[in-house]
């Protein structure tokens, strides 16, 4: 357990459908970030959040929106679902906003759009 | 932008040979190097990690080298096992303008171990 929690692990929804990913960072850590993998396109960094506040942006597409509540856990919001969003989508998290020491993964959300 | 090319896979090896996965980055700056390991149906785990020039990293009998001057961090390990059988990815932070803390991934190297 790496500490780092994603909710729910399996999504399967139709296209057109919106979908809200969970994710509790690890205790004491104060960003989060999401990344999607998929088999064309590997990993790709979305957002990142610290302490409440975007902090970067990276290829989140506009149907796509996130948030971190006071409580640090964030939210990852999928609207308008398309066949290539399925994909495995991932939290991690780490004590401060930058990468330099790495960061801890959860364990993913695989989204399944049909 | 930064980005991390690794060797292309899949790699196959019989347990106890000898592993490279070979990984170079373009980056300006003085970026951090980071490999991380996933396996079957799991997140990805730290493996190990380097946070400047000829610095090396090592976990798990893995060892990894920061080499500036031809921009490399290559996967090595002595003898592996068929536990190590995963997909392994090599990494760099560049905390640098408005990167933050956003990871550059490379594209994975599937690693398969048999008995």
């Amino acid at each position: 357990d790496s500490g780092v929690t994603q909710t729910p692990k399996h999504l399967i929804t139709a296209t057109g459908q919106r979908v809200t990913l969970r994710c509790s960072p690890r205790s004491g850590d104060l960003s989060v970030y999401w990344y999607q993998q998929s088999l064309d396109q590997g990993l790709q960094f979305l957002i990142q959040y610290y302490n409440g506040e975007e902090r970067a942006k990276g290829n989140i597409l506009e149907r796509f929106s996130a948030q971190q509540f006071p409580d640090l856990h964030s939210e990852l919001n999928l609207s308008s679902l398309e066949l290539g969003d399925s994909a495995l989508y991932f939290c991690a998290s780490s004590v401060d906003g930058q990468a330099r020491y790495g960061y801890t993964f959860g364990s993913g959300t695989r989204l399944t759009v049909v | 932008g930064d980005s991390v090319t690794q060797m292309e896979g899949p790699v196959t090896l019989s347990e106890e040979a000898f592993l490279t996965i070979n990984c170079t980055y373009t980056a300006t700056g003085y970026p951090s190097l980071f490999w991380y390991v996933q396996y079957p149906g799991e997140g990805l785990q730290l493996l190990l990690k380097a946070t400047k020039a000829d610095d090396k990293g090592s976990n798990k009998g893995f060892e990894a080298t920061y080499r500036k001057e031809t921009t490399s961090f290559h996967l090595e390990k002595g003898s592996v096992q068929v536990s190590d059988s995963a997909v392994y990815f090599c990494a760099l932070s560049n905390a640098g303008g408005t990167s933050y803390g956003k990871l550059t991934f490379g594209q994975g190297t599937i690693l398969t171990v048999h008995p």
